[in-house]
């Protein structure tokens, strides 16, 4: 079974730019997420997807920060513009269905903003 | 404010020996769940307790639940230097949302 797949790996860009960073979950998984890790802290839950719907977008920073998925496969998570503070490894994680909660995660991208 | 807090925040012991994290929380739960994060590596999904059960066994990891203190512990018995990592609990509410990591613990295993 493949796992979740993440792309880029790495990014370095210059504040005010935008980016944008790809997942694609576990065939059949209905829930995505997308988790900012910040170096030395616990991932923290920016955007959680029920198949193409928004569950919980709680603490997304919306005025900088989108997420969407369209077709309730993959995602794309997008930064515009970016600042020094959303330097970090953002994670995409799937599970089966909300209730399984068991996580897959990928290898995450991480960012840094200069 | 965050909900799971581990403790130690690290943790060094030697090959064989058993280790210890404790985590705790906030408001009721779902569930709670312990993750392992290799260096530079995404999470690896350990095991899950739900808030009806006590404990839990899979391989040489043992995790129990307190609801009543809100705690949960994970032991890592006879421990390996392949289990130098960071240790994560998660919470999720009622609804499977709301999921919450705490800060970890880091724990190095020397050989």
């Amino acid at each position: 079974e493949a796992g979740v797949a993440q792309s880029p790996r790495y990014k370095i860009i210059e504040k005010r730019q935008s980016v944008a960073f790809w997942c694609n979950p576990i065939s059949g998984h209905a829930t995505l997420y997308w988790y900012q890790q910040i170096l030395g802290q616990g991932p923290k839950l920016l955007i959680q997807f029920q198949n193409n719907g928004v569950v919980d977008d709680s603490q997304l920073p919306k005025d900088r920060f989108s997420a969407e998925r369209l077709k309730g496969v993959d995602s794309t998570l997008k930064i515009q513009p970016a600042k020094l503070e959303d330097s970090a490894v953002y994670l995409c994680a799937s599970s089966l269905d909300r209730t399984s909660n068991e996580q897959y995660f990928g290898p995450g991208t991480r960012l840094t903003v200069t | 404010s965050q909900q799971g807090e581990e403790d130690p925040q690290a943790l060094s012991i030697q090959e064989g020996e058993n280790a210890t994290m404790n985590c705790s929380y906030k408001t009721s739960i779902n569930n709670l769940q312990w993750y392992r994060q290799n260096s530079g590596r995404g999470l690896v999904h350990l095991i899950l307790i739900r808030s009806n059960e006590r404990e839990k066994h899979s391989g040489r990891l043992r995790v129990t639940l307190d609801t009543s203190k809100k705690s949960s512990s994970l032991l890592i018995t006879a421990s390996r230097a392949a289990d130098t990592a960071s240790y994560f609990c998660a919470t999720d509410d009622n609804y499977g949302q709301n999921f919450v990591f705490g800060p970890g613990t880091r724990l190095s295993v020397l050989p």
